[in-house]
């Protein structure tokens, strides 16, 4: 069992560039989740996903778009990235039965924009 | 609006002595509350919940305190270890059925040996 897995680790970028991250989830989760953690701001919310197909807005979703085309994986883009864009970001997943419940974090992409 | 609040970025115990890292929220309609532990260059991972529906949730040396009437929740970390050493996100759950979280700025815990 990998849990949750990120593609890639790390990756630098130039402003305008585009990319994509990758989540991948082995626990059969309903309910995934990109966050971007920056400092003194803790983790917030981009974009999230209930299920296979579907996918909402988080806190922070301008910029991004997301993709949920196979319950396994949440696909994260940037389609013409900026500086304002550096940061950590975390994809995370959930069972989601009752919407409460723990969500298991992949170890992170940190993404520097120049 | 941060929604979450942990107002101390830092916090720094001996080993042994007790660590209290404090959490604040201002949405009463809060109902569930968790706490995240994070080492570097790693993701969060979930140490300890509580439901508003209790005031105390024990796992072992953690300990979380909910006071619902001041809209604080605290964990207490008895007795602290080097280990312990990470930052912790304090998070609340949102509305809607979705799981959302919402976080806190993070504590930075040092515990010196």
């Amino acid at each position: 069992n990998a849990g949750v897995t990120q593609t890639p680790k790390f990756r630098v970028l130039k402003t305008g560039q585009s990319m994509t991250l990758l989540c991948a989830q082995d626990m059969n989760h309903e309910y995934m989740y990109w966050y971007r953690q920056d400092p003194g701001m803790g983790l917030r919310l981009i974009h999230y996903s209930v299920g296979e197909g579907t996918t909402a807005k988080g806190e922070v979703p301008d910029g991004y778009n997301v993709s949920r085309l196979k319950k396994q994986n949440f696909l994260l883009g940037l389609e013409s990235a900026a500086p304002s864009q550096t940061s950590v970001y975390f994809c995370a997943s959930a069972s989601g039965q009752f919407g409460q419940e723990t969500q298991y974090f992949g170890p992170g992409t940190r993404l520097l924009v120049l | 609006d941060q929604q979450v609040k942990q107002n101390s970025p830092s916090l720094s115990v001996q080993e042994g002595r007790i660590s209290i890292l404090n959490c604040d929220y201002t949405n009463s309609m809060f109902d569930y509350f968790l706490w995240y532990k994070k080492y570097p260059a790693e993701g969060p991972t979930f140490l300890i919940s509580i439901s508003s529906i209790k005031d105390k949730n024990e796992d072992g040396r953690f300990t979380v305190f909910l006071n619902k009437s001041a809209k604080h929740l605290s964990l207490h970390i008895v007795p602290s270890q080097p280990g312990d050493s990470a930052v912790y996100f304090c998070a609340a759950v949102g509305s809607g059925n979705t799981g959302k979280l919402i976080f806190g700025q993070g504590t930075t815990l040092q515990v010196k040996p």
